[in-house]
């Protein structure tokens, strides 16, 4: 397994704004991912994030609105831009420790986003 | 396009009282079906994958099982440290490394 953290927690911001999210990994990984889970709905990815490539997106998530970085194997940022109140969900952050598919993915706590 | 589809979507046991959750699932080809806990405010843990109908895995009061439509998630003789909110997954054959989730069981155990 790996220790995944997220920051922050939780946070609460006004609409309009942009609000960046961490994930750290304890150990180098190749595959990280991020996650929305919005009340009653399942996890749904938003997009891949890979060292050394450009992050890519899932159908309905666009660069503009979610930018992510992935400067190095055990940290990534996920942006929430231009924040309205459908954003307010809870947003995770996700690695496989190995490539090759059938791998699970490991999962850090979460960031609890609300709009006002 | 990936579908999966979990019921109930909520279950009280009595603490001992064993039971089944199910998960369903539409994909072009399976590379693998993943179930995992998820309590409250927290990510959700890993508890199995399952590659192939047939296979079957197991982890103290929980088996899980596999056809090739659906997976089973028995849970015998539960305790109330049991209660959490399970979901499954599924990864498909082709593409990228992307699970589609199951929107969860939600399973309260009653002491």
């Amino acid at each position: 397994s790996a220790v995944i953290s997220q920051k922050p927690s939780r946070d609460i911001c006004q609409r309009g704004t942009s609000l960046t999210i961490q994930c750290q990994v304890d150990s180098q990984v190749t595959m990280m991912f991020w996650y929305r889970q919005q009340p009653g709905q399942s996890l749904t990815l938003i997009a891949t994030a890979n060292q050394g490539s450009e992050a890519t997106y899932e159908s309905g998530f666009v660069i503009d609105k979610f930018p992510i970085s992935r400067p190095n194997l055990t940290f990534s940022t996920l942006t929430v831009s231009n924040m309205s109140p459908e954003d307010s969900s809870i947003y995770l952050c996700s690695v496989a420790l190995s490539t090759g598919g059938g791998q699970p993915q490991h999962f850090g706590d979460g960031t609890r986003l609300s709009i006002l | 396009e990936d579908q999966v589809t979990q019921s109930p979507e909520a279950l009280r046991l009595q603490e001992g009282e064993s039971s089944s959750l199910n998960c369903s699932y539409t994909v072009s080809g399976l590379r693998g079906l993943f179930w995992y806990r998820q309590d409250p405010g927290k990510g959700p843990e890993f508890l199995f994958t399952l590659y192939s109908a047939g296979e079957e895995k197991e982890k103290e009061r929980l088996k899980a099982t596999l056809t090739k439509k659906e997976s089973f998630l028995h849970i015998t003789a539960p305790k109330p440290e049991d209660s959490a909110t399970y979901l499954c997954a599924v990864q498909e054959n082709f593409g990228n490394e992307k699970l589609t989730f199951g929107t969860g069981t939600r399973l309260t155990i009653i002491p």
